[in-house]
């Protein structure tokens, strides 16, 4: 079955610039998608596509992608993006989570 | 306002059986693929389950497939989620997300995403 590997822990200065990483073979035929979630509430999906955000997202959010690589990158972190952020691919007909990165934001 | 929410949640003894539904409003459901995607307590986002517009297509993870259905109701603007033979693993909050797909010229590659999600709804499984 197919995996998305994400790093269990990334921190990030105020105000500086992180990268959130994942990884697996299905991220060759797709994009990933990217959703942030805090404590007790729902995800929010933040990243989608190529590198499309949702209405009401703010523009510091960008995705990219290479090879069976995708990427969730914070310019400027703010206080508020402190969450676990989780990729998400489709493996020929079912979908897929990474295991999550928990985002500090020191 | 676009909003799903989820319910029939509650505790069940391990082999028992539970319904969760989720009701669409503010869009036109019938258009869309819906998702249940659960969350073990302390644990990551597990997908469960996916179904077509049409009820075409369904699919589900290895872990459910043979004790979870999916099934709507566009009629009533309605998901759900038959869940039997319980188990202690499925402990979980559950939520229902609407599916879009994104496609890219350039590329060819494609992008299936759940762009909006309920508030969930927690099955415990116990003795």
């Amino acid at each position: 079955s197919s995996e998305l590997t994400q790093d269990p822990a990334v921190s990030v200065a105020l105000g500086q610039t992180v990268r959130i990483t994942c990884q697996g073979d299905s991220l060759r035929s797709y994009y990933a998608s990217w959703y942030q979630q805090k404590p007790g509430q729902a995800p929010v999906l933040v990243i989608y596509g190529k590198n499309n955000r949702p209405s009401g997202i703010p523009d510091r959010f960008s995705g990219s992608s290479s090879g069976n690589t995708a990427s969730l990158t914070i310019t400027g972190a703010q206080a508020e993006d402190e969450a676990d952020y989780y990729c998400n691919s489709r493996d020929s007909s079912v979908e897929v989570f990474g295991g999550g990165t928990k985002l500090t934001v020191l | 306002e676009v909003q799903l929410v989820e319910s029939g949640g509650g505790l069940v003894k391990p082999g028992g059986s539970l319904r969760l539904s989720c009701a669409a409003s503010g869009f036109t459901f019938s258009s869309y693929s819906m998702n249940w995607v659960r969350q073990a307590p302390g644990k990551g986002l597990e997908w469960v389950s996916s179904i077509s517009s049409s009820s075409s297509y369904i699919y589900y993870a290895d872990s459910v497939k043979g004790r979870f259905t999916i099934s709507r109701d566009n009629a009533k603007n309605s998901l759900y989620l038959q869940m039997n033979s319980l188990r202690a693993e499925d402990t979980a909050v559950y939520y229902c997300a609407r599916g879009k797909t994104y496609y890219d010229i350039l590329t060819g590659k494609q992008s299936y995403y759940m762009d909006v999600w309920g508030k969930g709804t927690t099955v415990t499984v116990s003795s």
